[in-house]
Formats: structure tokens, C-alpha cells, sequence
């Protein structure tokens, strides 16, 4: 099954600045999650978006999805030192009952 | 992490020797999931179970097995034919399968074998 493919692997900021992760597709989905895993522990889903929407927000994230160019981004605003961790792009293919998850972005958030 | 409870948080085995990873769930889901994590890898599906006594292989089955007797248990078994079983196990849970559903994770396991 095709995963998705974030970008980049890994990004550092400084607090208070906004962080952006893509994720890249090549099939058609039902909808894609986001989920962030800190260090070492489970993974806690941020945001589903389906295929029919094309913007969704939760407090300071912000995903879009363009299925024409088979991508999604999240965007985290005004960042802290706890948004610190790795970020999920979670594909659901048309037919699957199946989630893919893609390798992660790394994001470091300085104080 | 609330609702699911993995344990051990670490645990070491001996090569050769099977070892069974525990998966508790009190959130009432139909579905749970076993999944493996390597370092700087995303997760890859070992086994899904949609109902009481029911589970289908998912990418990576192969030196592993599972059982659902209860609908809050999952636990995996990790055999001595899995031939490199170090990695980190979480376990999931959703309402059902589809792709309607938010997944909700444990803890993990860190599995180390020697």
C-alpha cells in the first residue's frame, strides 16, 4: 500500500514562529489524518480532513488537502516548545479499511 | 494515551524465546490494531481485529500472532520465527474500521531482543 510522503524530514524553529509540514500522495483517498507522536510514546491524531474538503482548523493547526495535486499541509501557528515532535500524513485509500502512515516530519520547536 | 494500556513499557527477551505484548481497552471499540515502529520510520500494520474472535494479517504478519477472545484484549504474540522483533509495538484502537474513524493509541512497547 502507498504511504504518503512528508516534507520535510525534519524542521527546527524558534518559538512564536509558524511550522509547515506537506505530505504528498499518488493515489486517490477517502481522507487523510494527522497525528503528532512525541518522543517515545503513542501517537495522538490532530485533524482528519476528507476528500471533499478542502481546509479544516483546530485551535493553531491548520490543514488544507488539493487532491488535484495530491498534497495536504499542516500548519502550526505561533508555535511552542511543547509542539515539539514528530508529525504523521495518515492516508485512507478508496476500498481500505486501512490506514498508511508516511515516515514523519521531526519538528523542533527552540525556546 | 487514555483509554488503551500497553505493558510492559520495556521489555527484554532472549533470542529464540516468544514473548506476548499486552493491549487493554476500556473505550468500548470494535476495532483494535498492532503496529511496529522502527527508528525513524512511520508504522506498519502488523494485525487488525474488527470483532470479537475475528483478526486479519495486515502488511508485516509473519512471525507474529494475535487473539481476540475479549473485545477490550489484544495482545500480540511476538514469536522466535519474527526475525528481527526489536522495534516499538503500539497498539490502537478506533470504533470500528473505516476511514471515518479516528484511531486512539497506547503507550508503546519497547521491545528489546538479545
Amino acid at each position: 500500500s502507498q504511504q504518503g510522503e512528508e516534507d520535510p524530514q525534519a524542521l527546527s524553529i524558534q518559538e512564536g514562529e509558524n511550522a509547515t509540514m506537506n505530505c504528498s500522495y499518488k493515489t486517490s483517498i477517502n481522507n487523510l489524518q494527522w497525528y503528532r507522536q512525541n518522543s517515545g510514546r503513542g501517537l495522538v491524531h490532530l485533524i482528519l480532513i476528507r476528500s471533499n474538503e478542502r481546509e479544516k482548523h483546530s485551535g493553531r493547526l491548520r490543514v488544507t488537502l488539493d487532491t488535484s495535486k495530491k498534497s495536504s499541509s499542516l500548519l502550526i501557528t505561533a508555535s511552542r516548545a511543547a509542539d515539539t515532535a514528530s508529525y504523521f500524513c495518515v492516508l485512507n485509500q478508496g476500498g481500505s479499511e486501512k490506514l498508511v502512515f508516511g515516515k514523519g516530519t521531526k519538528l523542533t520547536v527552540n525556546p | 494515551d487514555g483509554g488503551i494500556t500497553q505493558s510492559p513499557k520495556y521489555l527484554f527477551r532472549k533470542e529464540g524465546q516468544n514473548v506476548t505484548l499486552s493491549c487493554e481497552q476500556n473505550l468500548n471499540h470494535d476495532a483494535m490494531y498492532w503496529y511496529r515502529q522502527d527508528p525513524g520510520q512511520g508504522l506498519r500494520l502488523i494485525y487488525y481485529s474488527q470483532i470479537v474472535n475475528d483478526f486479519q494479517k495486515g502488511d508485516i504478519a509473519e512471525g507474529y500472532s494475535v487473539s481476540r477472545e475479549k473485545k477490550e484484549s489484544f495482545p500480540l504474540t511476538v514469536t522466535s520465527a519474527q526475525k528481527n522483533p526489536t522495534a516499538f509495538y503500539l497498539c490502537a484502537s478506533s470504533p470500528k474500521t473505516g476511514s471515518s474513524y479516528e484511531q486512539y493509541f497506547g503507550p508503546g512497547t519497547r521491545l528489546t531482543v538479545t
